[in-house]
């Protein structure tokens, strides 16, 4: 069974930064692109970012909005997926959703809250 | 960048049958995945390219794609269907979604 579980949502302040992870399991990590979506209160998906997988170069694609600021990043050893989250505004605030794929995103974890709050 | 535009809702009767569009330009020439998503939980892949079920999705549920309209169809909508529903695609470096599609069922 595919679990995703993400951590490390939490109440930041703006121009802070924070680090989320994905632990991974039930599927071969190392094969698969993996992304990150959000979805602030009461609104709709938005995607963030996506990682290939190192056999296509491991490279990475970002939305406009946290281009230059947000970091994807994996770890195949740990089968662990994780965004860093810089100079964070109010408007980052969102559940923060780890997925398998990028289009389509077959699998979803249950989403951690970030809060961006002064 | 690439934009996608779904009703913002749909009502449909039991049993009938539910149509959920999603516009884009050139829509046609790009894969379409569907998600649903229920109050308080994270949204499920219904569609992929264009017209595929994964696996334990209902058959109810079908996907079409051409010209600038991709649709998703619910046949014999149930009431456990109604969740707010979004359409997707890659556009050259990024994901787009539409902006969701509240499906009611009464």
């Amino acid at each position: 069974e595919v679990q995703l579980v993400e951590a490390g949502g939490d109440l930041v302040k703006p121009g802070g930064s924070l680090r989320l992870s994905c632990a991974a399991s039930g599927f071969i990590f190392s094969d698969n692109y993996m992304s990150w979506v959000r979805q602030a209160p009461g609104k709709g998906l938005e995607w963030v970012a996506r990682i290939k997988t190192k056999a296509d170069g491991g490279t990475t694609d970002y939305a406009a909005p946290v281009k230059g600021r947000f970091t994807i990043s994996r770890d195949d050893s740990k089968t662990t997926l994780y965004l860093q989250m810089n100079s964070l505004k109010t408007e980052d605030t969102a559940v923060y959703y780890c997925t398998t794929g990028s289009v389509p995103a077959a699998f979803w974890g249950q989403g951690t809250l970030v809060t961006v709050s002064s | 960048s690439y934009e996608l535009t779904q009703p913002p809702s749909v009502s449909v009767s039991p049993g009938q049958t539910a149509s959920i569009t999603c516009s884009g330009d050139e829509l046609g020439d790009k894969y379409v995945s569907w998600y649903h998503q229920k109050p308080g939980q994270s949204p499920v892949l219904v569609i992929y390219q264009d017209t595929k079920r994964p696996s334990g999705i209902p058959e109810r549920f079908s996907g079409s794609n051409s010209g600038n309209t991709a649709t998703l169809t619910i046949s014999g909508t149930q009431a456990m269907d109604e969740a707010d529903y979004y359409c997707q695609v890659w556009d050259s470096t990024a994901a787009v979604f539409g902006g969701g599609t509240k499906l009611t069922v009464l």
